[in-house]
């Protein structure tokens, strides 16, 4: 397996813009979850599924971001509009449940600048 | 509830010498527990779990971590620090019921040449 694959790589914005965020899990896996990182506020959980259903979106931030999760092998993350202050490396990880062989498996990341 | 504090934001060892970034957990289920490396403008990488088949825990890299439940910690050493090894480093609880991820706050280490 490729491992979770996230586009794009590098997005750079201008404030009032739509960014869509997508991630593609590891396939098989059950859980898949969006962090935010920032400087400041280090590693966030912003929202995660089990199942393609959003179980926790506690940690969005607002109502400017939504996430989804149509089938096993696809999310996106959108933010609309965005803003300067979600400028951040936007991580996408994937688990399986259970007792052994918990462990995430994180993307690459995107890097979002939103100037 | 669960949480994880790394007691250490920065950490700086000089190269060869011994590594010890410390971590304490709670949590109300018996535990997962991760510590993943991020280097510079990269994503997270394991470096080594534990679930419950042997306290004693090696990782890649020559990292070990050991699980102690009676003082809920879970500290990673490295006998040698190598130059490579500067990077932040995250302590993850999982609960045993597996759902979310608790991260700690990182730990920056710096290893001088």
């Amino acid at each position: 397996d490729a491992g979770v694959i996230q586009s794009p790589r590098h997005e750079v914005t201008e404030m009032g813009q739509e960014v869509t965020l997508r991630c593609k899990p590891i396939s098989g896996h059950d859980y898949l979850f969006w962090y935010r990182q920032t400087m400041m506020r280090g590693l966030e959980l912003l929202i995660y599924f089990n199942n393609n259903v959003p179980i926790d979106d506690s940690g969005m931030p607002e109502d400017r971001f939504s996430a989804k999760m149509p089938n096993a092998s696809f999310s996106t993350l959108k933010i609309q509009p965005s803003e300067p202050r979600d400028s951040a490396v936007y991580f996408c990880a994937s688990s399986l449940k259970g007792q052994t062989n918990t462990e995430a498996f994180f993307g690459q990341g995107t890097r979002l600048t939103v100037v | 509830a669960q949480s994880v504090t790394q007691l250490d934001s920065h950490v700086s060892v000089s190269e060869g010498t011994p590594v010890l970034l410390r971590c304490n957990y709670s949590s109300s289920y018996s535990p997962s527990l991760f510590w993943y490396v991020q280097h510079p403008n990269k994503g997270l990488q394991l470096l080594l779990k534990y679930t419950s088949a042997a306290t004693l825990v090696k990782g890649i890299n020559g990292f070990e971590a050991e699980f102690k439940k009676s003082e809920t910690s879970f500290h990673l050493t490295k006998p040698s620090a190598h130059m490579s090894d500067a990077a932040e480093y995250f302590c993850v609880v999982r609960e045993g019921t597996g759902n979310q991820f608790y991260f700690g706050t990182g730990t920056s280490l710096t290893v001088i040449p």
